[in-house]
This record gives C-alpha cells, sequence and structure tokens, in this order.
C-alpha cells in the first residue's frame, strides 16, 4: 500500500460527458502529480502541484484540469470526453520536489469511454 | 526533450538474472529511476542512480554510467513474482519530472 489513494476505482462514461477524478497523497506528501497511461504506453505526464499551486504542465489537453486543494488532495477533471481519453489516469505524491524525490503512485482510476 | 530507449520484452527463466537496459537523452542529468508495475496495478518504485556506478537492494540492482548515458537494472534470483513491466525514468533538461520510457514486459517463465 503506497499510501496514495484514488478514487473511484472504474469509471464507465459516454463520448462528451464530464468526468472528476479523486486523489489524496500520501500523509506529509506536499506534491501531487496526474499521469495517463493508454495500452502499452508509458505513464504521460500531464500536471503537477506543489502544496496548492500548480507546479508543471505536461502533455494536458485543454478539455483537462485539475487542481490542488488546501487539504492536498487533488482533483482532475475531464471534458467533452473522447474515445481516446479511455486510459488509467494515475495519481502519484512526493513529500517534496527535488530530483532524489522517489513518486510514490496509487492504484489508479480506469477510465472507459463508450 | 527528453527520451528514452528500452526493449519491449525480456524473457527468463526462475531463477536466472535478467537485466533490462535503458538509454536516455537529456540535457542537464539529474537522476535515472526504475519502476515496477505488475498488470494494470500501481507503479512501484524500485531505485534512483545520481551518480555512476552500482546501487543493490536485495535482489534488485541498478547501474549507472553518464558518460555512456545509460543505466540498467539487474534481477536476480528471477521468481515468477518478478513478472511484470519496468519502467526507467530520467529527470533532466532542468525539470524534476521524470519521463518514462515506455516500459519493458519482464515474462519469467518456471
Amino acid at each position: 500500500d503506497s499510501g496514495v489513494t484514488q478514487t473511484p476505482k472504474h469509471l464507465i462514461t459516454a463520448t462528451g460527458q464530464r468526468v472528476t477524478l479523486r486523489c489524496s497523497p500520501r500523509s506529509g506528501d506536499l506534491s501531487v502529480y496526474w499521469y495517463q497511461q493508454s495500452l502499452d504506453q508509458g505513464l504521460q505526464f500531464l500536471i503537477q502541484y506543489y502544496n496548492g499551486e500548480e507546479r508543471a504542465k505536461g502533455n494536458i489537453l485543454e478539455r483537462f484540469s485539475a487542481q490542488q486543494f488546501p487539504d492536498l488532495h487533488s482533483e482532475l477533471n475531464l471534458s467533452s470526453l473522447e474515445l481516446g481519453d479511455s486510459a488509467l489516469y494515475f495519481c502519484a505524491s512526493s513529500v517534496g520536489e527535488g530530483s532524489n524525490q522517489p513518486q510514490h503512485f496509487g492504484d489508479g482510476t480506469r477510465l472507459s469511454i463508450l | 526533450g527528453q527520451s528514452l530507449e528500452q526493449p519491449s520484452e525480456v524473457t527468463a527463466v526462475e531463477g536466472a538474472i535478467v537485466q533490462i537496459n535503458c538509454t536516455y537523452q537529456t540535457s542537464g542529468f539529474y537522476g535515472l529511476s526504475w519502476y515496477q508495475q505488475h498488470d494494470g496495478g500501481a507503479p512501484t518504485f524500485l531505485s534512483y542512480n545520481a551518480l555512476d556506478g552500482l546501487e543493490e537492494t536485495g535482489r534488485f540492482s541498478s547501474f549507472l554510467s553518464r558518460s555512456d548515458s545509460y543505466g540498467y537494472l539487474l534481477l536476480q534470483e528471477l521468481q515468477m513474482k518478478d513478472s511484470a513491466s519496468y519502467f526507467c525514468a530520467v529527470r533532466g533538461g532542468g525539470s524534476y519530472i521524470p519521463t518514462f520510457g515506455r516500459g519493458t514486459s519482464l515474462i519469467v517463465h518456471p
């Protein structure tokens, strides 16, 4: 158990809809990262927050947005969903932002678009 | 930008030793990490190398050569439970965000 909690575990919805994925980091971790993993793909970095502030953006679509709340949990919002958005979405957390900080991953949310 | 190359699949038998290679391209290298991911599960941190040489953690070791932009993960005394995908991830280019390779699927046969 990494200590990172993601909900829901599975989500099935239709094209054009909007969903919110939730992540609670490990106790004491200030940094939260969101990743997308499609079939047979590596982990694609989407966005990072540190102590409530956006710190880095990766290949995140304009239809996607995220935020980190004062209690450090984070939400990833996906809107106008397309079939290609079907993927595993992982949240990871780390204590800080240093280069030697290991990331601890949650079990992911499997999003299926029908 | 950053890029990584690792084999897509490696097979080995139980009890053997296997090496998974990773070559990377980045400017301003910070470090190379390895993660294990069982099918559909959460990636789990295995090791981190910032300096040249070998880091050993139990049955797993990770090696880095910064001059060759190359690293490898060495798994000894393979067990069936080691069947998983292994990702190398590089930090560099002024960013502490790791860029992940596409992963190597390790299949351990009895």
